[in-house]
């Protein structure tokens, strides 16, 4: 059964203090990581699709990374505008496969 | 409109009630999820319609009733549900439902049972 645990549950950032967010998967065989923003109050909106070991993906203060367990996003100088709670998801390669989602982890930038 | 747009975005009603999810998306897309968001708790997914046909049924109750008439348009039709069906019920398009994970999602439309 597929599996994406994400940590820290919450995180507490203070304007332009730099931190990483973890997402830990267990997949079979992987044919795509995916990170999604999700507001307070909308949908989920995708930011970046991985891959394979090794890819990197950027987007303004963000980074993700992915290595064969898990895959990190990298908050650079966050804003208070990034607060919001990130989720991650897995899609297996084989046949068939939907998304396995993370409970997401909350972010809290202060001004 | 642009997007997926789901309407009501808020409804209460009470166990005995029927009421209806609508979502609608004007991206073209080929392939329509709901998903439930509980508190605490991964999303979800409950059901998934590609071209118009049910591809996955992901062991949801039968007090939840899927319709998709075309691409463009799905439902979901709510009976005798119970106080824990209270959650954020979302729509998500695809372009293809079998290859991407690239999924566009609407606001949600925000449940509460009685």
């Amino acid at each position: 059964e597929d599996q994406v645990t994400q940590s820290p549950e919450a995180l507490r950032l203070q304007e332009g203090e730099s931190s990483s967010l973890n997402c830990s998967y267990t997949v079979s065989g992987l044919r795509g990581l995916f990170w999604y923003r999700q507001d307070p109050g909308k949908g989920p909106e995708f930011l970046f699709t991985l891959y394979s070991a090794g890819e990197e993906k950027e987007k303004e203060r963000l980074k993700a990374t992915l290595t064969k367990k898990e895959s990190f996003l990298h908050i650079t100088a966050p804003k208070p505008e990034d607060s919001a709670t990130y989720l991650c998801a897995v899609q297996a390669s084989e046949g068939y496969s939907t998304l396995t989602f993370g409970k997401g982890t909350m972010l809290l930038v202060s001004p | 409109e642009t997007g997926v747009t789901q309407t009501p975005r808020h409804l209460v009603m009470g166990m005995t009630n029927k009421k209806s999810l609508k979502c609608e998306q004007h991206l073209g897309h080929n392939a329509m999820y709901w998903y439930k968001q509980s508190a605490k708790k991964p999303l979800e997914l409950m059901f998934v319609y590609n071209f118009k046909e049910q591809t996955e049924n992901n062991s949801v109750p039968s007090r939840f009733s899927p319709e998709c008439p075309n691409s463009s348009h799905l439902f979901l039709h709510l009976h005798t549900l119970q106080p824990e069906d209270s959650a954020l019920y979302l729509c998500a398009s695809s372009q293809d439902g079998q290859i991407t994970g690239e999924l566009f999602f609407g606001e949600g439309s925000r449940l509460t049972v009685l």
